[in-house]
């Protein structure tokens, strides 16, 4: 699997956007881009993924760079519930398990 | 509810016991995975199974012994433990384009070796 790099932890306010960014300079044409989080006490969770274009859910949205050495995790409205450690995640066709990092501890402030 | 259960939550053991986690899904999936949670480290990868089969095992001490009798059960039997084996043990499952199939996690079994 690519690997990749993120910072160790990041802070917001409630109800401002989050932009949580992933650095993978290694990824291969055919590698998707994944992205889970882990609430305290909790497996981790799927969040979004994609592979070229930029992808939305009901939980966020995926901004890929146009060379795919990058990605961004937009969080458009974050609450106190979104604090958790979130993990982008290169998930190649031919590898199987996924290799999770140490992944970016966001803080929500109030 | 995340379609992959895992029973113990949790399971308290001497170094002697023997004890299984169980892990089930059905959601379909053909691949099925235990992962280990240290306190403060990364999730490591223990064992994958696709179609039942056993696929990769990643340098895990044989008193960790894995089961898969068919795609949607999964079991990791454990005996002779050490206290560092302590950790969040989690399965997870996804479906067969690897790539573009996210994993899906259970809540894990917290262990606790004494």
């Amino acid at each position: 699997d690519a690997k990749t790099t993120q910072p160790n932890s990041m802070e917001s306010n409630e109800e401002e956007p989050v932009h949580l960014p992933c650095n993978h300079s290694t990824i291969s044409g055919t590698d998707y881009i994944h992205w889970y989080r882990q609430l305290p006490s909790q497996g981790p969770e799927y969040v979004i993924h994609g592979l070229t274009s930029n992808v939305n859910n009901r939980m966020a949205s995926l901004a890929i760079a146009e060379d795919r050495k990058s990605s961004t995790l937009i969080l458009h409205r974050a609450t106190l519930r979104d604090a958790a450690v979130y993990y982008c995640i290169i998930s190649g066709g031919g590898a199987d398990g996924l290799t999770f990092g140490k992944g970016t501890h966001l803080i929500i402030q109030p | 509810e995340t379609g992959v259960t895992q029973t113990p939550r949790h399971l308290v053991m001497g170094m002697t016991n023997k004890k299984s986690l169980k892990c089930e899904q059905h959601l379909g999936h053909n691949a099925m995975y235990w992962y280990k949670q240290s306190a403060k480290k990364p999730l490591e990868l223990m064992f994958v199974y696709n179609f039942k089969e056993q696929t990769e095992n990643n340098s895990v001490p044989s008193r960790f012994s894995p089961e898969c009798p068919n795609s949607s059960h999964l079991f990791l039997h454990l005996h002779t433990l050490q206290p560092e084996d302590s950790a969040l043990y989690l399965c997870a499952s996804r479906g067969l384009d690897r790539g573009n199939s996210p994993l899906h996690f259970g809540n894990g079994t917290r262990l606790t070796v004494t």
